[in-house]
């Protein structure tokens, strides 16, 4: 049972590079996201998209990108990393109706900005 | 706009007691869904409970029980006889409808610190 899978677990970036963090899940869900926890806090809506082809912002969208091309693949892109970035992010998948709503959660990937 | 508030940034207690993480939401929906998460050291988040807004049923599940009251908007989860394994940092939150994205409002935690 793969459930999110996320890469990289952990990637340290200098200010201005860019990079891509990685999402896949294999339950067939409709809806992806990606979240990030900065430290001490809860965790906010980055982006999300509820099939392929459509995404959508959620509450902290700058600086980040988003594509849905396949069902199962939700990359994040990051350009131009900040220290504002720094933090862990969450790429996380549910069904769209039901019962099945819950809300499944990758194990994180721990990103810093120097 | 959809808020949870964990009021309790912080509880320590020591092994065996029972211990209460309060949860209070602001919705104007009515219809959602309230759940709460485990974030143990390693980092991972655990689901522990989804309970939508028109069950207001308590639930107990083991040494776990949530206390869910519409009357207050509060959903809160107590541990009972509490366990050194059981530190962690707990987070409540909210969702609106599904069919609007299942977009989760998360609060701020509370860190349980149980002390052998």
């Amino acid at each position: 049972n793969a459930g999110v899978t996320q890469t990289p677990k952990f990637r340290i970036l200098k200010i201005g590079q860019s990079m891509t963090l990685q999402c896949t899940q294999d339950m067939n869900h409709n809806y992806m996201y990606w979240y990030r926890q900065d430290p001490g806090m809860g965790l906010k809506l980055i982006y999300y998209s509820v099939g392929a082809g459509i995404t959508d912002k959620g509450e902290v969208p700058n600086g980040y990108n988003v594509s849905r091309s396949t069902t199962e693949d939700f990359p994040l892109r990051l350009e131009l990393a900040a220290p504002s970035q720094t933090s862990v992010y969450f790429c996380a998948s549910s069904r769209r109706t039901g019962s099945g709503n819950t809300i499944y959660f990758g194990e994180g990937s721990w990103l810093t900005v120097v | 706009a959809q808020k949870v508030t964990q009021a309790q940034t912080e509880i320590s207690v020591v092994e065996k007691e029972d211990v209460t993480l309060d949860c209070v939401y602001e919705t104007r929906d009515t219809t959602y869904y309230l759940f709460w998460y485990k974030q143990p050291p390693s980092g991972e988040l655990v689901f522990l409970i989804r309970r939508n807004s028109f069950d207001e049923q308590n639930e107990i599940s083991g040494r776990y029980s949530w206390n869910f009251q519409k009357s207050t908007s509060s959903f809160n989860f107590t541990i009972t006889a509490s366990q050194v394994v059981d530190s962690a940092v707990y987070f409540c939150a909210l969702s609106e409808r599904p069919e609007y994205g299942n977009k989760l409002v998360f609060g701020a935690g509370t860190i349980l610190r149980v002390k052998s």
